[in-house]
């Protein structure tokens, strides 16, 4: 039972450029959130989705940044036009049901480097 | 807004010693306070705290929850240099969707 994959592991964007960072949950999970850890510092509440429908996206900024979990396949997080301080790792976790926390499972994360 | 504070930052010991960390919490609605262990990849989860003073514990880990005070520490003992990583400390907000967690404890063990 694979756990939640994150991929690309790496990925390096020139300013203006897109980024697309895919999740996939852990299987028989269908709750996904995405973090943002900027350096030195905690993990960042982005969004958090269910299958085909974003539940909360308070932690999203406001623009150039989308979320989307298809009926089938990963749920992905797209960034355009990236910036410097977009940098950062982006993790995803996923739960077999609503408010359950202690059954997060995180990704490794993609480490996103804008130069 | 929902808020955790870890401390201290940063921590350096020696192995065999004894560490404790920190995490205080503002939470509305509090429900839980949970632990995990960050080696440079995924968060992995330690501990989750509901009921304040009954300490949860896995091998040289511990964990202790104060919902009067608002705290909790995490205690490693008999340190390994395996032990260094990022400890964090967080809380799902009201909606359960989210967690909010604190900056991180970056524990270096030295041989």
């Amino acid at each position: 039972n694979a756990g939640v994959m994150q991929n690309p592991r790496h990925l390096v964007r020139r300013r203006g450029q897109e980024a697309r960072l895919r999740c996939s949950p852990m299987k028989g999970h269908s709750h996904v959130y995405w973090y943002r850890q900027l350096p030195e510092e905690g993990l960042k509440f982005m969004v958090y989705l269910q299958k085909e429908n974003i539940i909360d996206e308070s932690g999203m900024p406001k623009e150039r940044f989308s979320a989307e979990f298809p009926k089938e396949g990963p749920s992905i997080l797209r960034i355009q036009q990236v910036v410097r301080g977009d940098s950062a790792a982006y993790f995803c976790a996923s739960s077999p049901q609503f408010d359950s926390p202690e059954g997060y499972t995180f990704g490794s994360g993609t480490r996103l480097t804008v130069v | 807004e929902d808020k955790v504070v870890q401390s201290p930052l940063s921590l350096v010991v020696h192995e065999g010693d004894t560490v404790t960390l920190n995490c205080s919490y503002e939470v509305t609605n509090f429900r839980s306070l949970l632990w995990y262990k960050q080696e440079k990849k995924a968060p992995t989860f330690l501990f989750m705290l509901t009921s304040s003073g009954i300490e949860k514990k896995s091998g040289r880990l511990s964990s202790i929850l104060d919902k009067k005070e608002l705290f909790s520490i995490l205690n490693i003992t008999a340190t390994q240099t395996g032990d260094s990583a990022v400890y964090l400390c967080a809380a799902p907000g009201t909606s359960g969707s989210r967690l909010t967690f604190g900056e991180g404890t970056q524990l270096t063990v030295n041989p």
